[in-house]
């Protein structure tokens, strides 16, 4: 069973708009939910994270978007970059089980 | 220079053979992880350890084994490989093993199984 789904699988966008990225969880025990992004041939790295107690937290052009009643979050890059381009992926942590659950991730596309 | 270190970078197995995946962490931390990445699964947890006891396992299959000989090793023995085991397999490490903690992830082992 997913625990932590993502949408869409693939997102493509001109330079300068906004990419929305999707992201629902199962689990109300849930508590941390960080998005990490991975280059081609890199490893994942942490790029932003959210608490419950926060319903929003940004980070320069990044910023997360959280809705604990729906179980809902979303990542939004504003101005988006052709460096933005990697693969995202949204995480959930907490409740029974103190590792992360991966979403099947995003791959966004920003074209020039 | 890389603080978590994979070895090999790259791992070809004939079906049925056994092979051991290195990591080493060089960030202090006392909490480390296995995950596994395949076209059919991204990033699925496999192992967690911390302060070298074995925290949480989703693996279903005892041909995974994961070994810690100090604190900042956390080998995994993959035994009778299969050609679905093909993936590639991060080491991952944080400060405690809580479960609001940041991952830093290795370079990764890409293990291709014949």
């Amino acid at each position: 069973q997913q625990q932590v789904r993502q949408s869409p699988q693939s997102l493509t966008v001109w330079e300068g708009e906004t990419a929305i990225l999707n992201c629902s969880y199962e689990d109300s025990t849930f508590d941390y939910f960080p998005w990490y992004w991975q280059f081609p041939r890199e490893s994942p790295a942490l790029l932003i994270a959210i608490r419950p107690v926060s319903n929003k937290k940004e980070d320069g052009r990044f910023t997360i978007f959280f809705n604990k009643r729906e179980k809902k979050l979303s990542l939004h890059i504003t101005d988006s970059q052709p460096g933005d381009s990697a693969t995202y992926f949204c995480a959930a942590s907490g409740g029974s089980g103190t590792y992360q659950r991966f979403g099947t991730g995003t791959k966004l596309q920003v074209v020039p | 220079d890389p603080k978590i270190i994979q070895k090999p970078k790259y791992l070809v197995a004939v079906t049925g053979s056994e092979k051991i995946l290195i990591c080493e962490q060089y960030l202090g931390h006392n909490a480390m992880y296995w995950y596994r990445q395949s076209a059919k699964k991204p990033l699925e947890f496999m192992f967690s350890y911390s302060y070298q006891k074995l925290m949480d396992n989703q693996t279903a299959s005892s041909r995974f084994q994961p070994q810690s000989s100090k604190k900042n090793h956390l080998d995994l023995q993959i035994t009778a490989l299969k050609p679905d085991d093909s993936a590639t397999y991060f080491c991952a490490s944080s400060r405690t093993g809580g479960d609001n903690e940041r991952l830093f992830f290795g370079h990764g082992t890409k293990l291709s199984v014949l």
